[in-house]
């Protein structure tokens, strides 16, 4: 184990919903990367939040947002849901520039 | 748990064998990389990882090599068990050692351990 957690595990959306997304850090870590993977692929980057400031993006739409809390846990957030967004997300919590350990993930399903 | 990679490559070794898993990357910038497992319903587990200056690292039944002339990262795990029966996925860091790190995967390779 990790230490790194997610939640929730599952859930089910509809097109044109916004859902939120969480994530504990492993204790001691400082920045936290947000990844999608879709069925039968690796994961994609998203971004990465290091001391509460967004640190680096992937080819996501502004539709993707995020945050990093001071106990450095952080938020994905989709607005605008659409079928494509279907996937597991994954965070991944490491010390800044260091390994990343990666979480359950949470499975979105979007109808 | 749901699949983790339907259609990918998939090797498929008798227990005890070794394996070898082999990954091209793309970026000849990238100096850091990194393998990972990943079990059906889990999210990827870190195995080793490998600076662009080596060429080798060993780890517990599993060792990385780097062959940056030719883009190419394996994973060799020694005598393999039916638990490291999962999708391995290579990645790589383009963001530069010691900084922020974004990592690009590969697309996976399935490795399937039969008795």
């Amino acid at each position: 184990e990790t230490g790194v957690t997610q939640s929730p595990t599952h859930l089910i959306k509809t097109r044109g919903q916004q859902v939120t997304l969480r994530c504990s850090s492993q204790s001691g870590h400082n920045t936290v990367s947000w990844y999608q993977q879709a069925l039968g692929q690796g994961p994609q980057f998203i971004f990465q939040y290091y001391r509460e400031e967004e640190n680096g993006r992937g080819n996501f739409p502004p539709r993707f947002s995020g945050l990093q809390f001071p106990n450095y846990s952080s938020e994905l957030n989709v607005n605008a849901l659409e079928l494509d967004d279907s996937a597991l997300y994954l965070c991944a919590s490491s010390m800044h520039g260091e390994t990343q350990y990666f979480g359950p993930g949470t499975r979105l399903l979007v109808l | 748990g749901e699949s983790v990679g339907l259609h990918l490559p998939t090797l498929s070794v008798q227990e005890g064998d070794n394996s070898i898993i082999n990954c091209a990357y793309s970026n000849s910038a990238s100096d850091y990389f990194i393998w990972y497992k990943q079990e059906s319903g889990k999210g990827p587990q870190f195995i080793i990882d490998i600076r662009s200056n080596m060429d080798k690292r060993q780890g517990q039944r599993v060792t990385v090599l780097l062959n940056k002339t030719v883009k190419h990262l394996s994973l060799q795990i020694a005598a393999t068990q039916p638990g490291d029966s999962a999708v391995y996925f290579c990645a790589e860091n383009i963001g530069g050692a010691g900084t922020a790190s974004k990592l690009t995967f590969g697309t996976g390779t399935r490795l399937q351990v039969t008795l």
